[in-house]
């Protein structure tokens, strides 16, 4: 109940084409879903997050759909560059301090390809 | 800012050796967060602190691991004796608060290599 389940593992796009990375989780008392960009030798940023008041988020090429009663949640980024090419990582928490394993879970990662 | 810095970038060891990694926070961060990437794991949340103060060890995957915030910019991490499967990126991570809500702003990682 505690997963956040991510697909797919590895997406390979073209330069100027849309990247669609899939979440979903079980469970129910999740109110904070962030994305979060990792390059290659770096720590994980923080990239766009949505609460599930709302059942999108934009900011500039990335764009968050949620949709609570199905409980998952995507990321879209649109005209794909070769630049995000990066791993993605979707999370889920309660928007109270995080107990280990309780209330944040990150997914386990989608590697993202652009080519030129 | 400099950001989250982390020491050192890289550690290889050899099984039953200590291995301490070192972290210094964003000036003025009150939480501080150790996370541990392995492929077969993702990021796993190892423990946090609040005001230097340890909230919950409970991700800490054995008594051989152990964490100690002394002051407000500094932080270590230390495996005694460190074993193979300890091998993995270490990240630091801070922030201005403990939620979620706080973004979390990660170091660039230790990696570890246990042999």
């Amino acid at each position: 109940q505690q997963q956040v389940k991510q697909s797919p593992q590895s997406l390979i796009v073209q330069k100027g084409g849309i990247s669609i990375i899939n979440c979903a989780y079980e469970n129910t008392a999740f109110d904070y879903f962030p994305w979060y960009q990792q390059f290659p030798g770096k720590g994980p940023a923080l990239l766009i997050a949505i609460r599930p008041d709302v059942s999108e988020k934009k900011e500039g090429r990335f764009t968050i759909s949620f949709n609570k009663s199905a409980k998952q949640f995507s990321l879209h980024i649109m005209d794909s560059q070769p630049g995000d090419s990066a791993t993605y990582f979707c999370a889920a928490s309660k928007d109270t301090p995080p107990s280990m394993g309780q209330n944040f879970v990150f997914g386990p990662g989608t590697r993202l390809s652009v080519l030129p | 800012d400099a950001g989250v810095i982390q020491s050192p970038r890289h550690e290889v060891t050899e099984m039953g050796q200590e291995v301490t990694l070192r972290c210094k926070p964003i000036s003025g961060h009150n939480s501080l967060f150790w996370y541990r990437q392995t492929m077969m794991r993702g990021l796993e949340l190892l423990i946090y602190f609040n005001n230097n103060v340890p909230i919950d060890d409970s991700g800490m995957p054995e008594d051989r691991f152990s964490a100690k915030m002394p002051n407000a910019s500094f932080s270590t991490l230390k495996i005694q004796p460190s074993e193979p499967r300890d091998s993995a990126v270490y990240f630091c991570a801070s922030s201005l608060g403990l939620t979620p809500f706080y973004e979390q702003y990660f170091g660039p990682g230790t990696r570890l290599t246990v042999t």
